[in-house]
């Protein structure tokens, strides 16, 4: 059964570096999508992508992060200069129409 | 701000017992999705409704959206332990790119 794949599964690193999370979502989908989870809470829509632009952001969704989808297969989330309160788990979910958004395993987000 | 409560958030039961958990919410929801995940994992899409009144059952779990499509509930029948874990409701806005907006997550205790 076809799913969507996050790498890496864990990356830590220090305040004010550049991290980029990357999505391979489900093949024939159109849709992908950014939430993160931080530790205890619930899960937050960062941003939504559609026909190689953004369609949706969050107020979470600041100057900082950015998206791309660089090559047919690809989906990544860059966070220019990471802040502590980022820490938490990013899942990248994708959808081919309508409804159903399926998503990955996450990557864990440790910034120290 | 739309949001969804989910009660309750805590539920410890033994083997065999039957449970509802509820999602509820001030508003309409063009469709209401029901995720499980599992400690450090990406949530699993269990269901999809969308009709109001729509009531689905997968196995042992049935899943009711309201009538006004602002709410939704999720009964288990003899629950087994490897129930155990957090369910999540979550509402999908209109327009086929909306994100999704979560709900405040049920953690499940399904003992021997």
């Amino acid at each position: 059964e076809p799913e969507v794949t996050q790498t890496p599964s864990h990356q830590v690193t220090q305040m004010g570096q550049e991290v980029i999370l990357r999505c391979v979502p489900i093949s024939n989908h159109l849709y992908f999508y950014w939430y993160r989870q931080i530790l205890g809470q619930k899960v937050e829509f960062l941003v939504s992508f559609y026909n190689n632009e953004i369609s949706e952001k969050s107020e979470i969704f600041d100057d900082q992060f950015s998206v791309e989808r660089p090559d047919g297969s690809n989906f990544t989330l860059k966070i220019r200069s990471t802040k502590l309160e980022d820490s938490a788990m990013y899942f990248c979910a994708s959808k081919l129409s309508s409804y159903e958004q399926y998503f990955g395993p996450g990557t864990r987000l440790t910034v120290t | 701000t739309q949001l969804l409560e989910q009660s309750p958030q805590f539920l410890s039961i033994q083997e065999g017992e039957n449970l509802t958990v509820y999602c509820n919410s001030s508003s309409v929801f063009s469709s209401l999705q029901w995720y499980r995940q599992e400690p450090g994992e990406g949530p699993v899409l269990l269901v999809t409704v969308v009709t109001g009144g729509e009531v689905k059952k997968l196995k042992r779990l049935t899943f009711q959206f309201g009538d006004a499509r602002k709410d939704s509930s999720l009964h288990i029948t003899a629950a087994q332990p490897g129930d155990t874990g957090l369910y999540l409701c979550a509402g999908l806005n209109t327009g086929t790119a909306s994100k999704l907006t979560f709900g405040t997550g049920t953690r499940l205790q399904v003992t021997l």
